[in-house]
C-alpha cells in the first residue's frame, strides 16, 4: 500500500517558538492532503485540506495565521505552528489522497508539546 | 450532513472474548466505510473497509458489513486478544475527490488476561 511519512514524531518547543512538521507521500503523488488535531482521548478533528499549488482551506475556528500549511509538491505537505503556547499542545496527524486510491493514508503522527 | 456515531467506551472485555462496536452513519450519496485503529502512542492504521453496501471488510480476525438499510458498519471479533487492546475509529468516506474521512469518536478497547 502508499506510505505516507511525517516528521518528527515527536517535538518539544519554547514557547513563542515556530515548529515545523512534514508530511510526505512516499510512493504515489498527493493531491490532497489533509491536516487533523488530536486531543487525548479524542477523535481527530479535520484542521484543514490543502491542495498542491493552491492555499490550504481551513476549517471553522482553526486560525490560519498561526497553523501555515504549504502543499508546495505533489509529495510534500508542511504545517507550521507559529508563535507556538502550551494550548498547542496536541498530536497532529497528517493524511493523504491519491489519484486512483480508494483511501486515504495517515502518517505516524507526531506529538508536539510546548513548554 | 455526513457523521459518524459511534459506541461509547471503554469497552473492557476478557481474552476470548466477543467483541463488538457499534457504528452507524449518516451520509448523502454513497459512501465507503473504514475502521482504524490506534495503539498507544501512534498514529491510525487502517483496519479494514468496504466500499458499497453488503460489502464485508475483514483483517486479523475483525469484520464488518456495510449495512446500507440500517446504516451500521458494525465491528466484530469473534475472541480478542490482549494485543487487540487500542482506540478504534469508525470512519465515512464521501467519496468525493479530496474530501476528508469523517470519523467517529473513537471506542478504547481494553482487553485483559
Amino acid at each position: 500500500g502508499a506510505v505516507v511519512s511525517q516528521h518528527p514524531s515527536w517535538v518539544i518547543c519554547k514557547s513563542g517558538t515556530s515548529v515545523k512538521i512534514e508530511c510526505r507521500s512516499l510512493d504515489f503523488q498527493a493531491t490532497t492532503m489533509f491536516w487533523y488535531r488530536q486531543f487525548p482521548k479524542q477523535s481527530l478533528m479535520l484542521m484543514a485540506t490543502s491542495n498542491e499549488g493552491s492555499k490550504a482551506t481551513y476549517e471553522q475556528g482553526v486560525e490560519k495565521d498561526k497553523f501555515l500549511i504549504n502543499h508546495a509538491s505533489l509529495t510534500l505537505s508542511t504545517l507550521t505552528v507559529t508563535s507556538a503556547h502550551p494550548e498547542d499542545s496536541s498530536f497532529y496527524i497528517c493524511s493523504a489522497w491519491g489519484q486512483g486510491y480508494t483511501e486515504a493514508f495517515f502518517g505516524q503522527g507526531t506529538r508536539l508539546t510546548v513548554v | 450532513g455526513n457523521s459518524v456515531t459511534q459506541m461509547e467506551g471503554p469497552v473492557t472485555l476478557s481474552e476470548e472474548a466477543f467483541l463488538t462496536i457499534n457504528c452507524t452513519y449518516t451520509a448523502t450519496g454513497y459512501p465507503s466505510l473504514f475502521w482504524y485503529v490506534q495503539y498507544p502512542g501512534e498514529g491510525l492504521q487502517l483496519l479494514l473497509k468496504a466500499t458499497k453496501a453488503d460489502d464485508k471488510g475483514s483483517n486479523k480476525g475483525f469484520e464488518a458489513t456495510y449495512r446500507k438499510e440500517t446504516t451500521s458498519f458494525h465491528l466484530e471479533k469473534g475472541s480478542v486478544q490482549v494485543s487487540d487492546s487500542a482506540v478504534y475509529f469508525c470512519a465515512l468516506s464521501p467519496n468525493q475527490a479530496g474530501t476528508a474521512l469523517i470519523f467517529g469518536k473513537g471506542t478504547t478497547l481494553s482487553v485483559s488476561s
